[in-house]
């Protein structure tokens, strides 16, 4: 039973660049958060994706923007990359009435130079 | 914003002792979850402690939660080299899959 998956695992951009990055859910899984953590930091909630739709979001600009297919994966976009943008990048998936637990895949490193 | 703060922010300790780390947060809560993560990758559940609930102990962890003071510790007991990592509390203030962390507790366990 494969876990939480994600890809790429690091990548480089250049400011003012778009990038996808991309969660497969544990299988199972209808529910996937996304969390940015920077440097030395815990991680922030980003938004929510439960039936394809996007359920709550955190305090983040509109640059950020994502998808949930039918078969639950889930992208993030980000738009006009800022150097503020490097990060680590979480992927956590869950079931929708599953008792609060998720799970968290290995993430994405971000820079942006 | 973070809802949860660690305190203290770094701890080293020799192989075989004790580990412990406390929490506070603002708001009221679902659920208060505990977090590992080794060397800047993913994040590794450890224990979830219920607003209802006081005590949880899995294995060498033991989790407390006082409501009324809005604090949480996590001990580690009879610590080894593999505990060595950053460790978070987070928050669940509805039960919506939505977290928030503090900023974490670096372990280093000394051999």
């Amino acid at each position: 039973d494969a876990g939480v998956t994600q890809s790429p695992t690091h990548l480089i951009k250049t400011r003012g660049q778009q990038v996808t990055l991309r969660c497969s859910p544990k299988s199972g899984h209808d529910t996937v958060s996304w969390y940015q953590q920077a440097l030395g930091q815990g991680p922030q909630f980003i938004f929510q994706y439960y039936e394809e739709e996007e359920r709550q979001r955190g305090n983040f600009p509109d640059r950020f923007s994502g998808h949930q297919f039918p078969n639950y994966s889930s992208e993030l976009n980000v738009n006009a990359l800022l150097l503020g943008d490097s990060a680590l990048y979480l992927c956590a998936s869950s079931l929708r009435d599953g008792g609060s637990l998720q799970y968290f895949g290995p993430g994405t490193r971000l820079t942006v130079t | 914003s973070q809802q949860g703060e660690e305190d203290p922010q770094a701890l080293s300790i020799q192989e075989g002792e004790n580990a412990t780390m406390n929490c506070s947060y603002k708001t009221s809560i679902n659920n208060l979850q505990w977090y590992r993560q080794n060397s800047g990758r993913g994040l590794v559940h450890l224990i979830l402690i219920r607003s209802n609930e006081r005590e949880k102990h899995s294995g060498r962890l033991r989790v407390t939660l006082d409501t009324s003071k809005k604090s949480s510790s996590l001990l580690i007991t009879a610590s080894r080299a593999a505990d060595t990592a950053s460790y978070f509390c987070a928050t669940e203030i509805r039960a919506d899959y939505k977290l928030s962390f503090g900023a974490g507790t670096t372990v280093t366990v000394r051999a």
